[in-house]
């Protein structure tokens, strides 16, 4: 258990919907990563928040985005689903900054499906 | 560019055999951070190991073992005696310096199996 959580675990959209993800970094830590990976891949950057702050984007449209509140929980939100956008995501705390800043630790994931 | 390769999609062993899991990176960086996670079926990723790019020594953990080898930019990792419940996907990763989100490219993972 590395103390990060996910909600929802699963979910089921249909194409154009909207859906938000959630976050739980664990205990000490201010910056959350996301990861996108689909079935049978490996997982890809999507963005990370450090500090509240966007830090870092991976090649990803602007239909998807993200917050950090004040706790360091973080959202993910993708805007007009595609079906491509069906996969596991990956949420991941990590200290920041720093050399520690590269050891993330990762939730359960949420698998969403897009019908 | 970076770049994470691992060439070996599936792997299936008989159980107490020894397994090599291969990984080879590429970066421009000369500070550099490698991983190895361990994916079960449930999904979450689950940390091995954190190695930089100054400390080439071979590290050994109970069953667990990692060959780092910046002269052929590899770093592979062996289970010796392997057990069912080893089961799972490796994924190697890399992780650059000078990128301040210290973000983690990860290679296509490797599915090993194995067998009672």
């Amino acid at each position: 258990e590395t103390g990060v959580t996910q909600s929802p675990t699963h979910l089921i959209k249909t194409r154009g919907q909207q859906v938000t993800l959630r976050c739980s970094s664990q205990s000490g830590h201010n910056t959350v990563s996301w990861y996108q990976q689909a079935l049978g891949q490996g997982p890809q950057f999507i963005f990370q928040y450090y500090r509240e702050e966007e830090n870092g984007r991976g090649n990803f449209p602007p239909r998807f985005s993200g917050l950090q509140f004040p706790n360091y929980s973080s959202e993910l939100n993708v805007n007009a689903l595609e079906l491509d956008d069906s996969a596991l995501y990956l949420c991941a705390s990590s200290l920041g900054q720093g050399p520690r800043g590269n050891e993330q630790f990762f939730g359960p994931g949420t698998r969403l499906t897009v019908l | 560019a970076q770049k994470v390769t691992q060439a070996q999609t599936e792997i299936s062993v008989v159980e107490k055999e020894d397994v090599t899991l291969d990984c080879v990176y590429e970066t421009r960086d000369t500070t550099y951070y490698l991983f190895w996670y361990k994916q079960p079926p449930s999904g979450e990723l689950v940390f091995l190991i954190r190695r930089n790019s100054f400390d080439e020594q071979n590290e050994i953990s109970g069953r667990y073992s990692w060959n780092f080898q910046k002269s052929t930019s590899s770093f592979n990792f062996t289970i010796t005696a392997s057990q069912v419940v080893d089961s799972a996907v490796y994924f190697c990763a890399l992780s650059e310096s000078m990128d301040s989100s210290y973000k983690l490219i990860f290679g296509s993972g490797t599915r090993l199996l194995v067998r009672p």
